[in-house]
């Protein structure tokens, strides 16, 4: 199975901040990496798919880069409604494996 | 827009088994790989199942494999799990999500998900 794992696991900012969460792969995935933003008792939600394309209606403060083992989300100007757990997911290969997640704080 | 709504979980003795559901709306649902993924309280997220669009793949996650069973119902929309066995460490939120499939080459599709429900909760207790 391919390992999926996310940096920081948690990270405190500010309204009006950046920060980057990092996630690598333990083996290649290509760039059949989605990202996924959760909220607590919600349901997930897609924000990008293959790397770096956004979701439609997904704004555009979020970026997604990287390829092969290594792949950043990015969220510039950070808005309140951003706080909440993101997660990586490879889709190269069965079985499917997220990262451990990545708890977004308020500072 | 697209509505996925789980439900059939609940609390359920080890060894025993249960049915779970999901209702489709607002997609046309025969057209998209299903998958069921399962939060653990206070974890993360794990991939579970999947069942092709035509019903005629199916990939489990080993740790279900031989006790869970994906099914569809493309005539009413539907998407089912019937888990049996289970085990207290099958207690999480089960959501279900489709699938938007892309052709990677070598005959083989990769499929991220794009809408999932809010889940249900299953205990096993």
């Amino acid at each position: 199975d391919i390992q999926m794992t996310q940096s920081p696991s948690t990270l405190s900012a500010s309204v009006g901040d950046a920060v980057t969460i990092t996630c690598r792969a333990s083996q290649s995935v290509s760039s059949w990496l989605a990202w996924y933003q959760q909220k607590p008792g919600r349901a997930p939600k897609l924000l990008i798919y293959r790397a770096s394309t956004l979701e439609t209606g997904v704004p555009s403060r979020f970026s997604g880069s990287g390829s092969e083992t290594e792949f950043t989300l990015t969220i510039s100007n950070l808005q309140p409604d951003d706080f909440a757990t993101y997660y990586c997911q490879q889709y190269n290969s069965y079985p499917y494996t997220f990262g451990q997640g990545a708890k977004l704080e308020i500072k | 827009q697209v509505q996925l709504v789980e439900s059939g979980g609940g609390v359920v003795p080890p060894g025993e088994s249960l049915r779970l559901s999901c209702a489709a709306s607002g997609l046309t649902f025969s057209k998209y790989g299903m998958h069921w993924v399962r939060h653990v309280p206070g974890k993360g997220l794990e991939w579970v199942a999947f069942i092709r669009y035509d019903g005629d793949k199916k990939y489990y996650s080993d740790s279900v494999k031989g006790r869970f069973i994906i099914s569809r119902d493309n005539s009413n929309n539907t998407l089912f799990v019937q888990m049996s066995s289970l085990r207290p460490e099958d207690t999480a939120v089960y959501h279900c999500a489709n699938g938007v499939r892309t052709y990677v080459g070598g005959g083989y599709y990769a499929e991220y998900f794009q809408h999932w429900g809010p889940g249900t909760l299953v205990t096993v207790s």
